[in-house]
């Protein structure tokens, strides 16, 4: 079975530029959440989408939103980029929300000039 | 708001030395509990899920043992070996969050010949 998908893996944008990022969860898998990742800041939760739903938010600017497609494959996007927003985006899967386990895809490199 | 401590925040170790890797957490209701490895510039690789109603789970030369009450989880890696070396990432999910996971900073591990 083939695991989590990201694209691109690597993206450099401008300041002011906006960004869209792709996912594709492991098959059957219905819920996508996305994570942003600095050295700084750690690993903080953006959102999660189960059944093209939002069900969950975390503490980031409006610039910041995602959706689900009736595929379950995701997207984020991130408008206005600042310099701050450099960091690496990851997606993670799992079959449903709550309880089960989380399977992470390897992450898309933002960097923001 | 759930907080997620990891000590200690990096060690280092000879290979062949049995270790253990610290968790906790400040609010105990939790759905589960999952162990990471990252390594630099990777995507996570889950390594155990405990769940809220377990005490621990074993997979090959892991160990991991959640207590609830407490608000503590251990990683218990044994035969340690160069390969082990990477960053080991807990994090919970719980209460009205559905699959937020709220990540501890990280333990940076490395495993000299």
């Amino acid at each position: 079975k083939a695991g989590v998908t990201q694209t691109p893996r690597y993206l450099i944008k401008t300041r002011g530029q906006q960004v869209t990022l792709s996912c594709s969860p492991i098959s059957g898998h219905r819920s996508v959440s996305w994570y942003q990742q600095t050295p700084g800041q750690g690993l903080q939760f953006l959102f999660e989408y189960f059944s093209e739903t939002q069900r969950n938010k975390g503490n980031f600017p409006g610039r910041f939103s995602g959706r689900q497609f009736s595929n379950s494959r995701s997207e984020m996007n991130v408008s206005t980029l600042e310099l701050g927003d450099s960091a690496l985006y990851l997606c993670a899967s799992s079959l449903s929300t709550g309880v089960y386990e989380q399977y992470f895809g390897p992450g898309t490199r933002l960097t923001v000039t | 708001k759930q907080e997620v401590t990891q000590i200690p925040a990096a060690l280092s170790v000879p290979e062949g030395e049995n270790l253990v890797l610290n968790c906790s957490f400040t609010d105990s209701a939790i759905y589960n509990l999952q162990w990471f490895r990252q390594d630099p510039g990777k995507g996570l690789t889950s390594l155990l899920l405990i769940q809220s109603s377990q005490r621990e789970q074993t997979s090959g030369r892991l160990n991991a043992s959640l207590d609830k009450s407490s608000g503590r989880s251990t990683l218990y890696i044994a035969a340690s070996q160069p390969g082990d070396s990477a960053t080991y990432l807990c994090a919970c999910a719980g209460g009205t969050s559905y699959g937020k996971l709220t990540f501890g900073q990280g333990t940076i591990l490395t495993v000299h010949p």
